[in-house]
């Protein structure tokens, strides 16, 4: 399969909590990334790691990167309800981007 | 900037007609457009690659028959899908990576979309 694995596939969470995202994927990578769409809209790029660096902030947003585990994870902190949207990791092969099944985030206010 | 068009939004045809989706990059030169295509709750779903003047590249499975794709210039690439059935009624999104001041060279802009159902 092209896509990586997220985990969990539903998160409902309240707003004000955290919400950690995970995602493993098969092969090496040059980078990965992690992205938003709103329901039937296009994504939204969040943020990029590189194969060689562990840890990334963008404002409430973290994500590191363990490449001997070939896996990532993206944290949320203090969720809003304009949170709510599902969340897909992609990484970088050869040029090529192969995205992860998704994680759908519903953040109730 | 980085925008990338799509068009049209949402399409209805009948089956065994032809359908034209195109993708624009409006403010920079797209060196590389992709295809995706995205089920309903499902993930994306890499369909091909295309780089301007060359033929597409497609991912194993997909029919490059079907799925015509022509990126006849730097900011311009169509995917046609031919005698459309109701099975590729689906949600069909590009992306464009190019060269421009400010551009991430590795980055993906991707389109809002196109909803194309086959009735």
């Amino acid at each position: 399969s092209q896509q990586g694995e997220e985990d969990p596939q539903a998160l409902s969470i309240q707003e004000g909590e955290n919400a950690t995202m995970n995602c493993s994927y098969k092969t090496s990578i040059n980078n990965l990334q992690w992205y938003r769409q709103n329901s039937g809209r296009g994504l939204v790029h969040l943020i990029l790691i590189r194969s060689n660096e562990r840890e990334k902030h963008s404002g409430r947003l973290r994500v590191t990167l363990d490449t001997s585990k070939k896996s990532s994870s993206l944290l949320i902190t203090a969720s809003r309800a304009a949170d709510t949207a599902s969340y897909f990791c992609a990484v970088t092969n050869f040029n090529k981007f192969y995205f992860g099944s998704g994680t759908k985030l519903n953040v109730k206010p | 900037g980085a925008v990338v068009s799509q068009h049209p939004s949402w399409v209805i045809c009948k089956s065994g007609t032809s359908v034209k989706i195109e993708c624009r990059s409006l403010d920079f030169q797209a060196t590389t457009m992709f295809w995706y295509r995205q089920f309903p709750k499902q993930s994306l779903m890499l369909m091909a690659t295309s780089n301007e003047g060359s033929k597409a590249t497609y991912e194993q499975g997909v029919e490059k028959d079907k799925f015509l794709i022509n990126h006849a210039s730097l900011t311009l690439s169509t995917l046609t899908v031919t005698s459309a059935h109701p099975e590729d009624s689906s949600f069909y999104i590009c992306s464009a990576r190019g060269r421009a001041e400010g551009l991430l060279s590795y980055e993906q802009y991707f389109g809002p979309g196109t909803r194309l159902t086959v009735t």
